[in-house]
C-alpha cells in the first residue's frame, strides 16, 4: 500500500543551521510528492510539491527533489530562522483522491 | 479572497454523543476533503466529496459521515463518539481539475 515515513523528531537547531528532514515513501508508480507546513493552532498550509521524478520542488528557501531511485523527497534548507519553528509533514497523493500524510516533524529553532 | 473556514473551533462532548463539523470551502473550489489528525500524528483521511457526492473514502467506519451542499460547503457528522474520536478534524477544499488542497485550521473536538 502507500505509505510515508518521516524522520522523527523534534529537531531543535540554532538560528542560520542547515536542515534536512527525512522523508521517503512507499507507493506504486509514480505518486506526487507534497510538503506541508503546520504552525501552532493553524492548519496545514502547502510548502511546496514535486509531480515527477527528478522534479525539484521549492519555496521560502526550502528545497526537496524527487528521487525515485531511493523513493525520498528529504526537505532541506541551508539557514533556518526562528519563523521556520513549526512541524512539517511529508504527504503523497497516488491514483485517486486520497493524500497519505507521514507523522511529522516538530522543528524549533532557537536564537 | 475567503480562505477555508471551519466551526466550531473547539467542541466537549461525551462518549455516545453525535457531533457535526462544518466546513465552508475556498471560493471556487468544489471538492472537499477530511482529515483527522490525533495528537502527535500526520492527518488520515477520511472521505472526500466532489459536487455532492462522496468520491473516496479511508479506513473509517460508518458512524462517519458527510454531506455536501450546492454551495459546496460541507459537514462531517460523527455518530456514537468513542474516546479515540478525540483530535483535530481538518477540513481541505480543492478547486476543479486540481489535486492541491488549502487547509482549513481545523476543529479540536474532544470526547470524555
Amino acid at each position: 500500500g502507500n505509505s510515508v515515513t518521516q524522520m522523527e523528531g523534534p529537531v531543535t537547531l540554532s538560528e542560520e543551521a542547515f536542515l534536512t528532514i527525512n522523508c521517503t515513501y512507499t507507493a506504486t508508480g509514480y505518486p506526487s510528492l507534497f510538503w506541508y507546513v503546520q504552525y501552532p493552532g493553524e492548519g496545514l498550509q502547502l510548502l511546496l510539491k514535486a509531480t515527477k521524478a527528478d522534479d525539484k520542488g521549492s519555496n521560502k528557501g526550502f528545497e526537496a527533489t524527487y528521487r525515485k531511485e531511493t523513493t525520498s523527497f528529504h526537505l532541506e534548507k541551508g539557514s533556518v530562522q526562528v519563523s521556520d519553528s513549526a512541524v512539517y509533514f511529508c504527504a503523497l497523493r497516488h491514483t485517486g483522491n486520497q493524500f497519505y500524510f507521514g507523522t511529522g516533524t516538530s522543528l524549533t529553532v532557537i536564537p | 479572497e475567503t480562505g477555508v473556514t471551519q466551526s466550531p473551533t473547539h467542541l466537549i462532548k461525551t462518549r455516545g454523543q453525535q457531533v457535526t463539523l462544518r466546513c465552508s470551502s475556498q471560493s471556487g473550489h468544489n471538492t472537499v476533503s477530511w482529515y483527522q489528525q490525533a495528537l502527535g500524528q500526520g492527518p488520515q483521511f477520511i472521505f472526500q466529496y466532489y459536487r455532492e457526492e462522496e468520491n473516496g473514502r479511508g479506513n473509517f467506519p460508518p458512524r462517519f459521515s458527510g454531506l455536501q451542499f450546492p454551495n459546496y460547503s460541507s459537514e462531517l457528522n460523527v455518530n456514537a463518539l468513542e474516546l479515540d474520536d478525540s483530535a483535530l478534524y481538518l477540513c481541505a477544499s480543492s478547486p476543479e481539475d486540481s489535486y492541491e488542497q488549502y487547509f482549513g485550521p481545523g476543529t479540536r473536538l474532544t470526547v470524555t
